[in-house]
């Protein structure tokens, strides 16, 4: 099975500062799909953003980007600029193509942007 | 107009009771999901369905059953609730192969 690790599982901020989210992950596959997810306080899961293993091109969106490094099986995900929307908890996920669509989920770390 | 929509958002029952979870996609996707997100906030794949055929099964007590009448639908059936089963329920949805995942915005089931 692959595994999603989270290992910060509370973070804070200041409002319009940059916070790095860290995520690992474990698997033989060379083709994989990573994402980040927010779920703020309203409950919905909403994609932030997606990362192809086979790009080595860091995916961007906005104030959104990630640090993928494929070999260390590492994918962080920076909040620039940071916003009070921004509060929520992040959820790293693994998807293998051709499985079912199984996405594995990290347990998450919980942010708190702070006025 | 709301991409996956599931129903009811809460629910609140007693031990033992048997309850229904609803869930629609108007994306057109072919593969739909259930999840379980625990006290934690821990997501669980707990079923997956593509065309209307099961494709994952994960460890979950046969109390719970899903039913897909259509690619558009997924409901998820529970007997005899018990206490543990409290937990918030999402569905979710995707192409086959995914690009991603859609979410409902989720079912809070409180077992009394």
């Amino acid at each position: 099975a692959q595994t999603v690790t989270q290992s910060q599982p509370e973070m804070s901020v200041q409002e319009a500062e940059t916070v790095t989210l860290s995520c690992t992950y474990d698997t033989s596959e060379s083709n994989y799909y990573l994402f980040w997810y927010k779920q703020p306080p309203s409950r919905q899961m909403i994609l932030v953003i997606r990362q192809e293993a086979y790009k080595q091109q860091n995916a961007t969106e906005n104030r959104f980007s990630v640090n993928f490094q494929k070999a260390a099986k590492s994918f962080s995900l920076k909040i620039s600029d940071s916003q009070l929307g921004d509060t929520a908890m992040y959820f790293c996920a693994f998807m293998k193509p051709n499985t079912g669509n199984q996405f594995y989920f990290g347990t998450g770390t919980s942010l708190t942007v702070i006025p | 107009d709301t991409a996956v929509s599931q129903t009811p958002k809460y629910l609140v029952t007693q031990m033992g009771n048997d309850k229904s979870i609803k869930c629609e996609q108007n994306l057109g996707h072919d593969t739909m999901y259930w999840y379980k997100q625990d006290s934690k906030k821990f997501l669980k794949i707990m079923f997956s369905y593509n065309n209307k055929e099961l494709i994952i099964n994960e460890t979950v007590p046969n109390r719970f059953s899903p039913k897909s009448p259509d690619k558009a639908h997924l409901n998820l059936h529970i007997n005899s609730l018990e206490l543990g089963d409290s937990a918030v329920y999402f569905c979710a949805s995707s192409l086959l192969p995914a690009e991603k995942l859609f979410f409902g915005s989720g079912t809070q089931l409180s077992v009394l």
